[in-house]
């Protein structure tokens, strides 16, 4: 596609509830990130993943969180066991190779009620 | 280890006035600078980014840098402000890691 696209857009979750946000990269781009940004925070990195592989997981917060590329294209975010410390917009950005011109889709945001 | 420090977390400035938005960074190695703009309820776009050579890099929407290696700064310019340039600025330093390390943002106001 034209732009990095993320879904779903908006997410409410009851704590103790689990969530999946799906990110969908530009077509033909190799690597795939995820950060996640708290109100009035810069942006924390999570994960990456190069094609399928995840090289690098040493932005997620705890066990709960959990992501995934099987096909190197679509990525999903998954967060069990939803915490209110978890409410954030998690942003998805992807390139054709490294972290140096990242294109960012417009964010999942999660609400823990 | 890198990291990113955004003196200022709100800057206000009138329209048509000079836009300074600071940035230092601290890198082990020699750093990749950018700087991203986010508006309400977007994802972040890149302004513009140092890599090599000349250190005064410009970028979109009239905005420009210039890479300080001895005061290991990266300061966003402007020389107008518009209205439209009212958004959040990040700036992040990619020092050969596997990703980029941002600063906490600097939200920028403009008053007619």
């Amino acid at each position: 596609g034209a732009g990095v696209s993320q879904s779903p857009r908006y997410k409410v979750a009851k704590r103790g509830q689990d969530v999946a946000l799906r990110c969908d990269p530009i077509s033909g781009h190799v690597s795939l990130f995820w950060y996640q940004q708290a109100l009035g925070q810069g942006p924390e990195f999570l994960t990456y993943f190069q094609n399928e592989a995840q090289l690098d997981k040493s932005g997620l917060p705890s066990d709960r969180f959990f992501a995934e590329r099987p096909e190197g294209s679509v990525s999903t975010l998954k967060i069990q066991r939803t915490q209110q410390e978890d409410s954030a917009v998690y942003l998805c950005a992807s390139s054709f190779s490294g972290a140096n011109v990242l294109t960012f889709g417009a964010g999942s945001r999660l609400t823990v009620l | 280890a890198q990291s990113v420090t955004q003196l200022g977390s709100h800057v206000s400035v009138s329209e048509g006035a000079l836009v300074l938005l600071r940035c230092n960074y601290s890198s082990s190695v020699p750093p990749y600078l950018f700087w991203y703009v986010q508006y309400p309820n977007q994802g972040l776009q890149l302004l513009l980014k140092y890599t090599t050579g000349a250190t005064l890099v410009k970028g979109i929407n009239g905005f420009e840098a210039e890479f300080k290696k001895s005061e290991t700064s990266f300061h966003l310019t402007k020389p107008s402000a518009h209205m439209s340039d009212a958004a959040e600025y990040f700036c992040a330093v990619n020092s050969g890691y596997s990703t980029l390390t941002f600063g906490k943002g600097t939200m920028l106001l403009v008053s007619p």
